[in-house]
C-alpha cells in the first residue's frame, strides 16, 4: 500500500493546455514536496510546501497543499514540452510520527506534445 | 547538476553475487539517503545515515546494508542478489537530519540482475 497516492499516472497532452495532478493520503504531513525527475537523473526538488492551505507558485507551475494537510495538488498552466517528466510528491512527517523520513509517491508521468 | 555523485552509473551482475554501490555527497551536506525506484514500486526509501550514524530505516532488506564513513561519502552493500533487486537505487544528501529537508539526489545507479 502506498502511502501517497497519485493520480493520474499518466498524461499526455498537447502545448498549451492546462493541467492538474494530484497527491493523496490518508496521513497528515508536516511537509510536502514536489519534484520533477527526467529520464536518466535523479528527481530536482521544485517546492517546498508546510502549511495547510498553502498556495505556492513557480511560474506557470501553481502548487497547492490542503488544508488538512493530507493532500496537495500541482496545477501546470499553458503547458510547454520542456515540462515533460515524471512529477513525484513527497510527504515528510513531523516530530512524533512514524512516518520520520520523506516518503514518495509513484509519480505521474507527464508528456507535452508540441 | 546537484553535487551528489554516485558510481558506478550501470552495473550489470548475477544472481547470488554482491555489489557495493557509491555516493559522494554535496559538500557540507552531513545526510545521506537511499532510494530503490522501480517501476512497479516507485521510489522507496531504504536507509539514512547522518554524520555517520544511522538515523532511519525504511524497507531495507537484510541483505543490503550501508555505512556512511568519516569523509561522508557513502555505500550501499547489496548482496545475494535477486532478480527483483533490478533497479535504480539512488543516493540523496542534505545538509541536516531533518524530514523536512530539501533533498539533493544523484544520477542514480541502474543495477541489472542477469
Amino acid at each position: 500500500t502506498q502511502l501517497l497516492e497519485q493520480s493520474p499516472q499518466f498524461l499526455s497532452i498537447q502545448e498549451g493546455e492546462n493541467l492538474t495532478v494530484y497527491c493523496n493520503s490518508s496521513s497528515v504531513f508536516s511537509s510536502l514536496q514536489w519534484y520533477r525527475q527526467e529520464p536518466g537523473e535523479g528527481p530536482v526538488l521544485l517546492v517546498t510546501v508546510v502549511t495547510g492551505g498553502e498556495v505556492k507558485k513557480l511560474k506557470r507551475l501553481t502548487f497547492q497543499f490542503g488544508d488538512a494537510r493530507k493532500d496537495s495538488s500541482l496545477h501546470i498552466t499553458a503547458a510547454q514540452p520542456g515540462d515533460t517528466g515524471l512529477y513525484l510528491c513527497a510527504g515528510a512527517g513531523g516530530r512524533g510520527s512514524t512516518l520520520g523520513r520523506l516518503y514518495f509517491g509513484r509519480g505521474t508521468q507527464l508528456t507535452v506534445w508540441p | 547538476d546537484s553535487g551528489v555523485t554516485q558510481t558506478p552509473k550501470h552495473l550489470i551482475t548475477a544472481t547470488g553475487q554482491r555489489v557495493t554501490l557509491r555516493c559522494s555527497p554535496r559538500s557540507g551536506d552531513l545526510s545521506v539517503y537511499w532510494y530503490q525506484q522501480s517501476l512497479d514500486q516507485g521510489l522507496q526509501f531504504l536507509i539514512q545515515y547522518y554524520n555517520g550514524e544511522e538515523r532511519a530505516k525504511g524497507n531495507i532488506l537484510e541483505r543490503f546494508s550501508a555505512q556512511q564513513f568519516p569523509d561522508l561519502h557513502s555505500e550501499l552493500n547489496l548482496s545475494s542478489l535477486e532478480l527483483g533487486d533490478s533497479a535504480l537505487y539512488f543516493c540523496a544528501s542534505a545538509e541536516g537530519g531533518s524530514s523536512n529537508e530539501k533533498l539533493f539526489f544523484g544520477s542514480g545507479t541502474q543495477l541489472s540482475v542477469l
